[in-house]
């Protein structure tokens, strides 16, 4: 049993441009949860599916980010028109439906804007 | 709301010392759970336990080991004999049971342990 993945690992982009990063859940894990996370801080909460559906957005998520999990199985976190603020490291995780409480996190996509 | 601090910004120890990590939370609810994280430099946070608020027994596993205790609301987490290995950020953080169902974590700011060999 694989871990959850992300992709990539590593982006650095300009500002203004769009990025996407993809995050592979555990197999089998309904819920998938997005995170942020800036040097020196813990996770902060993105927003979270069960399933397909989006349940929960953070005030965190502007109107530039936009979250998928078209069927259920990976998910994709879109960031438009970038901005500087935006670099940081973008988490993602995945919890399964008997141990809702208890994600278990990939590694991370570090994101730089230039 | 619910809280959490690591008061510990960073700790660094020799190899082959005992190192506490302390963790204080305030929450309102009864029921909630309690989790540590380990994040090594390759980014990934690796889920080290998970204590449930009704469970107030210590969990020893290998050299970890974590001390629940609701009267001061901590839940320290003691390595035993450091390895250069255990060189990363711990994080402590909190999931109310009452969350909706959401179960989103608030996490503290972590604390850096250096082991030197």
């Amino acid at each position: 049993d694989t871990g959850v993945s992300q992709d990539p690992r590593h982006k650095i982009t300009k500002r203004g441009q769009n990025v996407t990063f993809r995050c592979d859940p555990i197999s089998e894990h309904n819920r998938l949860y997005w995170y942020r996370q800036t040097l020196g801080q813990g996770p902060e909460f993105l927003t979270y599916f069960q399933n397909e559906a989006q349940l929960e957005k953070s005030r965190l998520l502007s109107d530039r980010f936009s979250a998928e999990r078209p069927k259920g199985s990976f998910s994709t976190l879109e960031i438009q028109r970038t901005e500087q603020g935006d670099s940081a490291m973008y988490l993602c995780a995945s919890s399964p439906l008997r141990v809702q409480e208890t994600q278990y996190f990939g590694p991370g996509t570090r994101l730089l804007v230039l | 709301a619910q809280k959490v601090t690591q008061a510990q910004t960073e700790i660094s120890v020799v190899e082959k010392e005992d190192v506490t990590l302390d963790c204080v939370y305030e929450t309102r609810d009864t029921t909630y759970y309690l989790f540590w994280y380990k994040q090594p430099p390759s980014g990934e946070l690796v889920f080290l336990i998970r204590r449930n608020s009704f469970d107030e027994q210590n969990e020893i596993s290998g050299r970890y080991s974590w001390n629940f205790q609701k009267s001061t609301s901590s839940f320290n987490f003691t390595i035993t004999a450091s390895q250069v290995v255990d060189s990363a950020v711990y994080f402590c953080a909190l999931i109310l049971h009452a969350s909706g169902g959401s179960y989103i974590p608030t996490f503290g700011r972590g604390t850096s342990l250096i082991v030197h060999p």
